[in-house]
């Protein structure tokens, strides 16, 4: 079955500074790669997310980038401001089958003033 | 548009005692999930609904876990006996369903966050 690697598991930056989260899949039969972010209390919402016939897709300051071949997908959070902390969660599935989903560990993203 | 409520929103209780939670989708989402988010980790699929059938129950521990959706709308999620292990936020999810959208976006509820002492 599908399995995702998300790495770091903590990430701290400065306020206005980039922030970059990687993960790696195994299952080369996903083609449907969201991220979500869940803030403190909450349930995870929908970010941003990318299928498998495209790079990379930007949506404002976050966009979000695949390789296929290396099974390598990454978040790209720019200009990052105080309401980006949170915790976010990449993940994959073969589109055709919602019901497998597996989610990233998470990465908890932490922005200095 | 209102989102997917869940109840109670904490819960404590022993172990070997039994608890259940509720869940009311968005309205017209076909397809509702469970999921159980361990504190650290990502959220892991417990059962899967399509209206009121289950698509997928691969990932719940029957001898404990049961859930149903009746008449496809709300749903309830039981553990009995709990272990202490099953300490975890129980999140809701609901979704259009694949077959009539072109988009796999999940709509979560708040979760219920259970403690078993």
């Amino acid at each position: 079955g599908e399995n995702v690697e998300q790495h770091p598991s903590t990430l701290s930056v400065q306020e206005g500074d980039s922030a970059v989260i990687k993960c790696t899949y195994s299952d080369s039969a996903s083609n449907y790669f969201p991220w979500y972010k869940q803030e403190l209390g909450k349930g995870p919402q929908l970010i941003i997310d990318i299928r498998s016939n495209v790079g990379e897709k930007k949506d404002q300051r976050i966009a979000v980038t695949l390789n296929k071949t290396a099974k390598h997908f990454s978040l790209h959070i720019t200009e990052t401001q105080p309401e980006d902390s949170a915790v976010y969660f990449c993940a994959a599935t073969p589109y055709s089958s919602a019901s497998k989903i597996i989610f990233g560990s998470g990465t908890r993203l932490s922005i200095r003033p | 548009e209102a989102g997917v409520a869940q109840s109670p929103r904490y819960k404590i209780i022993e172990k070997r005692q039994s608890v259940a939670f509720w869940c009311n989708p968005i309205s017209g989402h076909a397809t509702l999930y469970w999921y159980q988010q361990i504190l650290g980790q990502g959220p892991k699929l417990l059962i899967q609904f399509q209206n009121n059938g289950v698509v997928d129950d691969s990932q719940l521990p029957k001898d404990r876990f049961s859930a149903e959706r009746l008449k496809g709308v709300d749903s309830t999620l039981k553990i009995q006996p709990a272990k202490l292990e099953d300490s975890a936020v129980y999140l809701c999810a609901s979704s259009l369903g694949l077959a009539t959208s072109n988009t796999g976006e999940l709509f979560f509820g708040e979760g219920s966050r259970l403690t078993v002492l």
